[in-house]
């Protein structure tokens, strides 16, 4: 079983649609955990930590349910840049190691 | 700015060519990361240094050759390679023991030809 796993998607929704996808992990000893946005050729960069008690950033809310082990990512009122790469990252095993889930992809169309 | 820099941007190089990628993080982290990633494929960890200690091999042939001369900076030495060692090539910076994210560099396109 992989460490962290992901829909692929695609998501394809319009514009100001709410869309909303989850990634399981699976070491229930993971610490910390984060979104990641990528874009098409670039590099990974961080879209928020993910906190116990949830949290919201904008339009962006994630959460984290450690009993069934998944956290999971709400985009409300999309917008056509929300298109791209949503990475789940997991502190899995100790301190340095970071495990990233394969992505789910979120194309916004006008 | 990323405060993870990395050269070349892209690189073309034949098979028998030997090349370095360099990676330099200005944060103050004390772990560095090489991860690969082929087109529309995920993220594959390649190495991890941690305290200048690589901790990490995942498994990665030896024509991949890492070096971390210290906490700062993170080489990637490369020789031999084939076509299918053509990807994108990710440095990435963290802080031990704070479980703080990744910051990763803009990344090296390697065309191997």
């Amino acid at each position: 079983r992989k460490e962290v796993e992901q829909d692929p998607g695609p998501f394809n929704v319009p514009e100001g649609a709410t869309v909303a996808f989850n990634c399981t992990y699976s070491n229930s000893a993971s610490q910390s955990f984060f979104w990641y946005r990528q874009d098409c050729r670039k590099e990974p960069k961080l879209l928020m930590s993910v906190y116990s008690s949830g949290n919201e950033d904008g339009r962006f809310t994630a959460q984290l349910n450690r009993a069934s082990q998944y956290i999971s990512l709400l985009i409300r009122d999309s917008k056509l840049s929300d298109s791209a790469t949503y990475l789940c990252v997991v502190n899995s095993q100790n301190d340095y190691k970071l495990s990233f889930g394969a992505g789910t992809t979120v194309t916004v169309r006008a | 700015e990323t405060g993870v820099t990395q050269t070349p941007r892209h690189l073309v190089m034949g098979m028998t060519n030997k090349k370095s990628l360099k990676c330099e993080q200005h944060l103050g982290h004390n772990a560095m990361y090489w991860y690969k990633q082929s087109a529309k494929k995920p993220l594959e960890l390649m190495f991890v240094y941690s305290l200048e200690e690589r901790v990490e091999n995942n498994s990665v042939p030896s024509r991949f050759s890492p070096e971390c001369p210290n906490s700062s900076h993170l080489f990637l030495h490369l020789h031999t390679l084939q076509p299918e060692d053509s990807a994108l090539y990710l440095c990435a910076s963290s802080q031990v023991r704070g479980n703080t994210e990744a910051f990763f560099g803009q990344g090296t396109r390697l065309t191997v030809v």
